[in-house]
């Protein structure tokens, strides 16, 4: 099946810091998405992104789905921004989405 | 709001007990609805795809026996975890696809314990 890696796997950063996560994956997907999962479990859908560049507020996110990987841009990180981020792709031959492994963020004040 | 509802959020029960965990779309109709398991520190896995009608799909290593899944309407699929031990203890996590380009949506999770 597709594989998808994150990179970093943690990252710590100080409040009011940038900082770029990677989600690179192995074939060809119609369905990319960005999640922050909260300490409760939920997840929180950030983007939905298969292709191109997307910004919510201090997020943003692009996919460049022919070089198959997709970045997601926090900017001047908040401490409610830690948590674990997923990257999750469903192949174009697939169903399903598959989650990377994550990146755990704490930001500290 | 939530365009998928995950209930119950949280199960304390003993071994050997059988536990339904549902899932419902809550405005749009899903022929296909996913099942996931998390354990701690780790990823979601996917367990199964349950489709409307029809048998689920079961990920290799997950036990079709034990974990029972029916999805007999177009916004209902119900999980049963059949004589649940501790090692079952885990994250379960349900989504269902909408059609066409849109993302999927998720439910908020079941904690299960077995104690």
């Amino acid at each position: 099946g597709i594989q998808v890696e994150q990179s970093p796997p943690d990252l710590i950063l100080q409040e009011g810091a940038n900082s770029t996560l990677r989600c690179n994956f192995s074939d060809s997907v119609n369905n990319l998405q960005w999640f922050h999962q909260n300490p409760w479990g939920q997840l929180i859908n950030l983007f939905y992104i298969p292709s191109g560049t997307k910004q919510n507020g201090r997020l943003s996110a692009t996919t460049v789905a022919t070089e198959r990987y997709s970045l997601l841009y926090i900017s001047s990180s908040q401490t409610t921004d830690s948590g674990v981020y997923f990257c999750a792709v469903r192949a174009n031959s697939g169903y399903a989405l598959n989650f990377g492994k994550g990146t755990s963020l704490l930001v500290t004040p | 709001g939530a365009v998928v509802s995950q209930h119950p959020s949280r199960v304390i029960c003993k071994s050997g007990t059988s536990v339904k965990i549902e899932c419902r779309s809550l405005d749009f109709q899903a022929t296909t609805m996913f099942w996931y398991r998390q354990f701690p520190k780790q990823s979601l896995m996917l367990m199964a795809t349950s489709n409307e009608g029809s048998k689920a799909t079961y990920e290799q290593g997950v036990e079709k026996d034990k974990f029972l899944i029916n999805h007999a309407s177009l916004t209902l699929s119900t999980l049963t975890v059949t004589s649940a031990h501790p090692e079952d203890s885990s994250f379960y996590i349900c989504s269902a696809d909408r059609t066409g380009n849109q993302p999927q949506h998720f439910g908020d999770g079941t904690r299960l314990s077995i104690l």
